[in-house]
This record gives structure tokens, sequence and C-alpha cells, in this order.
């Protein structure tokens, strides 16, 4: 089945810089890209998504890329604040297959 | 409430014996997973069940079987529970008719202990 590769494991940042998490998929037909977030003692909880049909998407301070050729994509958290500690999973899904998700990012973001 | 509903939330048993969780959404999705989620935070698909159809099931031990009474429950046995069954389970539900990449709706997850 779709294996997703996540990188890193663990990110700690300052307060107010940007934030990068990388993932990459195998199955060139893999088509919707969903990043979560999942708080201590909660459920995982869709933040961003992106199709194939797009390169980027941005909504507030979250922007996600996606470059198909290179079977990637990535989330950027730009002036990160101590709320957006978390584990983070992106995953990948063909058509309405169930999503594969990568092994989570674990962010800490310091004051 | 329109979400995702899973019980119990916690569940302590010893190896051998059976448990069952539930799962119901009221979100009028027409398909649910049940992922396992072991100790080191990795999403691991088991099961999806579409219109009371299993469309995905993954390699998992025979123990594991989906229950499915209509497309909002979707129900997890496990027969006889091992050690490395301890895990959190997550329920989650998609759209999957009309709209392809539907947003997947999780659960709040039970946590299986097994002693």
């Amino acid at each position: 089945g779709e294996q997703v590769e996540q990188l890193p494991s663990i990110l700690r940042v300052q307060e107010g810089s940007s934030a990068s998490i990388n993932c990459s998929y195998e199955d060139s037909a893999s088509n919707y890209f969903p990043w979560y977030k999942q708080e201590p003692g909660e459920n995982p909880k869709l933040i961003i998504d992106i199709r194939s049909n797009m390169e980027r998407k941005q909504i507030q301070e979250l922007i996600v890329l996606l470059d198909k050729k290179a079977k990637r994509f990535s989330l950027h958290i730009t002036d990160t604040q101590p709320g957006d500690s978390a584990m983070y999973f992106c995953a990948a899904s063909k058509n309405n297959n169930a999503p594969r998700f990568g092994a989570g990012t674990k962010l800490s973001v310091k004051p | 409430e329109t979400a995702v509903f899973q019980t119990p939330n916690y569940h302590v048993t010893q190896v051998g014996n059976e448990v069952s969780f539930n799962c119901k959404q009221t979100l009028g999705h027409d398909t649910m997973y049940w992922y396992k989620q072991d100790s080191k935070k990795l999403l691991k698909i088991m099961f999806s069940y579409n219109n009371k159809q299993l469309i995905v099931n993954e390699t998992v031990p025979r123990r594991f079987s989906p229950q499915s009474s209509d497309k909002a429950h979707l129900n997890l046995r496990i027969k006889s529970v091992e050690p490395e069954d301890s895990a959190v389970y997550l329920c989650a539900s998609r759209s999957r008719t009309g709209q392809n990449y539907a947003e997947q709706f999780f659960g709040p997850g039970t946590r299986l202990t097994v002693l």
C-alpha cells in the first residue's frame, strides 16, 4: 500500500519563526494530501489539505506545497506561536482509498 | 450534535479476553474507518467500510474484526487480546459519494491497555 515518509520526527523552533515539515509518497496516482494536527489527549483534526490539481495553498499562517513530479509535499507554519505546539501528521490518498499517514512530527514552539 | 462518537474512552483488560469498541457517526457519511495509534503515535489504517461493504482490509491479525449494522455504525471486536494490542483505536468517517476528496473526521479514540 501507499507509504508516506515524514520528516523531521521532532522539530523545535522559537516563537515567531517558521516551521517546515516535509513528506514524500510513493504512489504517483495519489491525489489528496491532508494535514492533521493532534494535541495531547485529543483526536487528529484537519488543518489544511491540498489536491493534486494545485501546487500551493494557504490558510492564514499555514502554507502547503505540492510537487507532484518529486512526489513531495510540505507544510509551512509561518510566525509560529506556542499554541502551534502539537503532533502534525501528513497523509496521502488515491481517490477514495483510506488515507495513509506519515509517522508524525512533534513540533515544540518555545516562547 | 454531529460528530464521531466512540465508547468506551478507556478499557483495561487481561491477555486473552475479548473486547468490543463502538463507533457511531452522525455526520451522514457513508465510509467509516478504524485506525490504530501506537505509543509512538503511528497511525495505521486497519479497516474501512462503505455501505456495509469492507473496502479496505489491511493485514491485521485475524483476532480483529469490524462489525457494522448500518452506515452510521462501525464497531471493532478483538477476539483474544494480546499485549501488543495496547494502543489508542481511532474511528473516523468520511463522505465518499459526490466529492471525492472529503475530509476525514476522527472520533476521540478508545485507549486499550492489555495487562
